[in-house]
């Protein structure tokens, strides 16, 4: 089936710096989203693409409209508020909404 | 306010018995979804609805089953529990062709 491969698999991050997480498909996909996982467990979406970037604050998501099997997403002047578990999440060929996750990267956002 | 809410937040249940996880979503949307979040695996696919009617199921097992009785609603019924289903469950909605996923807070489901 449709992989997802992300990376790195946990990131500490001292507040004020910045660092990009990764994800790569094993085969084209038609989209991809990003969720970061609050402590509570909550899943809060991030960005959705479909070709492309998009920019929210300090964060911003790029997708390889090319070869569609590639993406990132980059955190900018790390703060504490922004620990917890980051996942992409692929969308398949198909025209449905079925999500491919990773495994998601554990970030610690230290002082 | 929520927009898309799960009953109830946390469960318990005994190995055998019978379980019913709420989901409504107030989006307007027209799909929706169940994904599995456990310890051992990463967030995973279940089911798809759209117009209340199921389009992909990749849960194995008949002992799960979706029940959507109103367009905004799509519960999840699970018989003869096991341990291994212990996991949070997360219920979904998006509007198809367009934008992304989005989901409810989850049920946190305990077989003992």
């Amino acid at each position: 089936g449709d992989q997802v491969e992300q990376s790195p698999s946990a990131l500490s991050l001292h507040e004020g710096t910045d660092s990009a997480l990764r994800c790569n498909f094993t085969t084209t996909m038609r989209s991809v989203q990003w969720f970061r996982q609050n402590s509570r467990g909550s899943l809060i979406s991030l960005f959705y693409l479909a070709s492309g970037t998009k920019e929210n604050g300090r964060l911003k998501s790029a997708f390889d409209s090319k070869e569609r099997r590639y993406s990132t997403l980059h955190i900018r002047d790390a703060q504490l508020e922004d620990s917890g578990t980051y996942f992409c999440a692929a969308g398949g060929a198909g025209g449905n909404n079925k999500l491919t996750f990773g495994q998601g990267t554990v970030l610690s956002v230290i002082p | 306010d929520p927009k898309i809410i799960q009953k109830p937040k946390y469960l318990v249940a005994v190995t055998g018995s019978e379980k019913i996880l709420i989901c409504e979503q107030y989006l307007g949307h027209n799909a929706m979804y169940w994904y599995r979040q456990s310890a051992k695996k990463p967030l995973e696919f279940m089911f798809s609805y759209s117009y209340q009617k199921l389009m992909d199921n990749q849960t194995a097992s008949s002992r799960f089953q979706p029940q959507s009785s109103k367009k905004n609603h799509l519960d999840l019924q699970i018989t003869a529990l096991k341990p291994d289903d212990s996991a949070t469950y997360f219920c979904a909605s998006s509007q198809e062709g367009l934008g992304g996923v989005y989901f409810g807070p989850g049920t946190r489901l305990t077989v003992l």
